[in-house]
């Protein structure tokens, strides 16, 4: 299987700032790689698919980057509405995996 | 929009067994692939089992293999997990979600509200 590990596992940050959570997997995934966002109590919501690109709606200060097995997730001006739990997921093959999740809080 | 809406959880005792639902709207169920995605109370997500737009092809996470059986109604827009031989570590809420296309290539797009399933005597 392929495993995902993101870190940092948690983060604070005040608003305004830029915050970049990274993803490694533990072998090549090409660009097959998606970010959720969770927020507590809720279910997750699709953010960025094929590493970089914005699903429908998702506004751009998010973005994604990444090739092989080093992946980022970036947003650019944290806002409130940020603060949540980030995940990654490679859907390159079966088992799909996920990370373990970065945690973005207030500081 | 996608709209996706689980129903089917409870409490189950050990062994036991329970059938999910997912009623979905807003596209054309027949001609995506889903999936089932749950997550353990204070833990992260993992990923469950999905289904091919044509329900011909499926795929299970190795934890659930034998025991849940993943299946769709095209004629009624719903997906269906049943869970067999229950355990406690199947206590999660799950989570159904639309892929983006036909095939299983598990890329999700839209995920429904999740509905909670427990394990316990």
């Amino acid at each position: 299987d392929i495993q995902m590990t993101q870190s940092p596992s948690s983060l604070s940050a005040s608003v305004g700032d830029r915050v970049t959570i990274t993803c490694r997997a533990s072998q090549g995934i090409s660009n097959y790689l998606a970010w959720f966002q969770q927020k507590p109590g809720k279910a997750p919501k699709s953010l960025i698919y094929a590493a970089s690109s914005l699903q429908s709606g998702v506004p751009s200060k998010f973005s994604g980057s990444g090739s092989g097995t080093d992946f980022t997730l970036t947003i650019s001006s944290l806002q409130p509405e940020d603060f949540a739990t980030y995940y990654c997921q490679q859907y390159n093959t079966y088992p799909v995996t996920f990370g373990g999740g970065t945690r973005v809080e207030i500081k | 929009e996608a709209q996706l809406l689980e129903s089917g959880g409870g409490l189950v005792q050990p062994g036991g067994s329970l059938r999910l639902s997912c009623a979905a709207s807003g596209f054309i169920f027949s001609t995506y692939a889903m999936t089932w995605v749950r997550q353990a109370p204070g833990k992260g997500l993992e990923w469950v089992s999905s289904i091919s737009a044509a329900g011909s092809t499926t795929y299970y996470a190795d934890s659930v293999k034998g025991r849940f059986t993943i299946s769709r109604d095209n004629s009624k827009n719903t997906l269906f997990l049943q869970m067999n031989s229950l355990r406690a570590e199947d206590t999660a809420v799950y989570y159904c979600a639309k892929l983006r296309y036909a095939s299983t290539s598990c890329l999700i797009d839209y995920w429904g509200q999740g509905t909670l399933v427990t394990v316990s005597s």
